[in-house]
């Protein structure tokens, strides 16, 4: 079975850049999560689709990041304009019941 | 929100010698899980506990979720340079996985 794919795995930008990450879930996972891993912390959730209708974004920044799920397969999260701050790793998790799992990570740096 | 909190934050340890993670919470947890990340690599599920006081084992990693369900821990016993890495514990609630901030595992040989 073919993990949870995502890319670019790396990307390098300019503050008030724009930037976006693709991720590919398990094939029958109907939950998708994108999450935000700040260098020494634990990943932090940002936004959660079942299918593709969101369950949870309380936590994404919704000034500068987006998310879509359009035929409930695929996602894309996008960050404009992306700020310092935003340097971290963003992970991409499926599910199908209790257990996630997770892709490899897109490591964003802004300088 | 509600987040799990774990000590110690780093531990360093000599290759052979065991480990302990801890995992604690202020209120009853519906579950706790455990993952591994190793240095520039990806979370991974290793356990799901939801019983109070259940007790669990994977070769030398021995999972316990306390009689209170407010606390959960990991021993890894005999540690080797494979376990080097972040553990983290996390509680599922309604699919959404809360993690603690981990605890880095350094091995010395």
């Amino acid at each position: 079975e073919a993990g949870v794919a995502q890319s670019p795995r790396y990307k390098i930008i300019e503050k008030r850049q724009s930037v976006a990450f693709w991720c590919n879930p398990i094939s029958g996972h109907a939950t998708l999560y994108w999450y935000q891993q700040i260098l020494g912390q634990g990943p932090k959730l940002l936004i959660q689709f079942q299918n593709n209708g969101v369950v949870d974004d309380s936590q994404l920044p919704k000034d500068r990041f987006s998310a879509e799920r359009l035929k409930g397969v695929d996602s894309t999260l996008k960050i404009q304009p992306a700020k310092l701050e935003d340097s971290a790793v963003y992970l991409c998790a499926s599910s199908r019941g209790a257990t996630q799992y997770f892709g490899p990570g897109t490591r964003l740096l802004v300088l | 929100g509600q987040q799990v909190m774990q000590i110690p934050q780093y531990q360093h340890v000599q290759e052979g010698e065991d480990f302990t993670t801890y995992c604690n919470s202020s209120t009853t947890l519906s579950n706790i899980q455990w993952y591994k990340q190793r240095p520039g690599g990806h979370p991974v599920f290793l356990i799901q506990l939801v019983k109070s006081g259940e007790v669990k084992k994977q070769k030398r990693l021995t999972f316990q979720f306390g009689e209170a369900k407010k606390n959960s821990s990991l021993h890894i016993t005999a540690t080797q340079t494979t376990d080097v890495g972040t553990y983290f514990c996390a509680e599922n609630r309604d699919d959404k996985i809360i993690f603690g901030k981990g605890t880095r595992l350094h091995i010395l040989p």
